[in-house]
């Protein structure tokens, strides 16, 4: 069973480009979370999506970031016209289901796309 | 707002020594508790999940323990060896579906 897939592993932009960002859940995960690492910094959460549905936002910059995760394929974190400022890891997560009520599921990680923006 | 802490930010000890490294949170009301270890480059991987009914997990050389009430958790690593090296993060799960990381603590265990 492979686990979480992050493509590309490293992406290099130039100011005012876009980046695009994909992660492939375990299979039959249908609970996907983005997260960034900035340099020297912890992992802060960006956005929970749940199949064709974002639940929480509320990590997300207000502009130029979206994301998305279809009924097919894989979720899709977007950034539109990068600046330096950008420049971190971006990590995608899974879970099988909601674990607020039960308390008990993790999270599991995939390997991150390190993002350079020139 | 929930804030995590991890203390020290950096440690390093010699082989064969036990070691211990502290996690602290704000907010008391948590669902669970997340001790993961990230390798430069590297992704992360979860070490010991601890639920907040719970006191502690134990998996091999590692032992994690939780005091919900005093927003404290510890991970000991027994025996320590030069490929425990890593950081290690400890992250809290509150009433939404978001864990809440520490900076981590960077492990170095020299042979």
């Amino acid at each position: 069973n492979a686990g979480v897939m992050q493509n590309p592993r490293h992406l290099v932009r130039r100011r005012g480009q876009e980046a695009r960002l994909r992660c492939s859940p375990v299979k039959g995960h249908s609970h996907v979370y983005w997260y960034r690492q900035l340099p020297e910094e912890g992992l802060k959460f960006m956005v929970y999506l749940q199949k064709e549905n974002i639940i929480d936002e509320s990590g997300m910059p207000k502009e130029r970031f979206s994301a998305e995760f279809p009924k097919e394929g894989p979720s899709i974190l977007r950034i539109q016209q990068v600046v330096r400022g950008d420049s971190a890891a971006y990590f995608c997560a899974s879970s099988p289901k909601s674990s607020v009520r039960g308390g008990g599921e993790t999270q599991y990680f995939g390997p991150g796309t390190r993002l350079l923006v020139l | 707002k929930q804030e995590v802490t991890q203390i020290p930010a950096a440690l390093s000890v010699p082989e064969g020594e036990n070691l211990v490294l502290n996690c602290s949170f704000t907010d008391s009301a948590i669902y669970n508790l997340q001790w993961f270890r990230q390798d430069p480059g590297k992704g992360l991987t979860s070490l010991l999940l601890i639920q907040s009914s719970q006191r502690e997990q134990t998996s091999g050389r590692l032992n994690a323990s939780l005091d919900k009430s005093s927003g404290r958790s510890t991970l000991y690593i027994a025996a320590s060896q030069p490929g425990d090296s890593a950081t290690y993060l400890c992250a809290v799960k509150g009433g939404s579906e978001k864990l809440v990381f520490g900076k981590g603590t960077k492990l170095t265990v020299n042979p």
